[in-house]
């Protein structure tokens, strides 16, 4: 248990599907991301949110939206996703820049 | 452009014996390195760090060894034991991205009784 908690643990979505990936964290950190991992890929960073404000967009594209209502909860919004967004999809959270960062669990989306 | 590289996708070990895994970088602007293990259908799981102020840092059985001249860490996992085996990643991050993490591909590693 890293205290970071995302649902759902799987999603199976079809292209034309509006869904949402949430993530808690019970940690008191300022940051959250967004990461995603694709077979045989390293994680890649998408989003960073500090204090609810985002702080880098890694040229993600627009049918991935994010949210941060406040410092705790995180939002990953999905609209006409592409089966090759397939991925394993995680959250992150972490006191300040250059410390540790916290995951979550992940979501194991599937687009089909 | 890979930043970060683990060149082993894979380590076999016998338990009790030492593990070695590396992690090479190309971005000189790296000032934080960070070791996560990750077993399957898990999140990553934060191992250990090391700021380019040190070029060691120690945790139980785990060491982590900086050099900052050949841009090269590693891992040393002593004794290695059944439990260790997974995926290991290294992390780098630095500059002036703010917390943004950047991972090696990953090594498996795999410890024999």
């Amino acid at each position: 248990e890293t205290g970071v908690t995302q649902t759902p643990r799987h999603l199976v979505m079809g292209m034309t599907n509006k869904k949402s990936l949430k993530c808690e964290q019970h940690l008191g950190h300022n940051a959250m991301y967004w990461y995603k991992q694709s077979a045989k890929k390293p994680l890649e960073l998408m989003f960073v949110y500090s204090l609810e404000e985002r702080v880098e967009n890694n040229s993600v594209p627009s049918r991935f939206s994010p949210e941060c209502p406040n410092s705790s909860h995180l939002f990953l919004h999905l609209h006409t996703l592409q089966p090759e967004d397939s991925a394993l999809y995680l959250c992150a959270s972490s006191r300040n820049k250059n410390t540790e960062a916290f995951f979550g669990q992940g979501t194991r989306l599937t687009v089909v | 452009d890979q930043q970060v590289k683990q060149n082993s996708p894979s380590l076999s070990v016998q338990e009790g014996r030492i593990s070695i895994l590396n992690c090479d970088y190309t971005n000189s602007m790296f000032d934080y390195f960070l070791w996560y293990k990750k077993y399957p259908a898990e999140g990553p799981t934060f191992l250990i760090s090391i700021s380019s102020i040190k070029d060691k840092n120690e945790d139980g059985r785990f060491t982590v060894f900086l050099n900052k001249s050949a841009k090269h860490l590693s891992l040393h996992i002593v004794p290695s034991q059944p439990g260790d085996s997974a995926v290991y990643f290294c992390a780098a991050s630095g500059g002036t991205s703010y917390g943004k993490l950047t991972f090696g591909q990953g090594t498996i590693l795999t410890v024999h009784p």
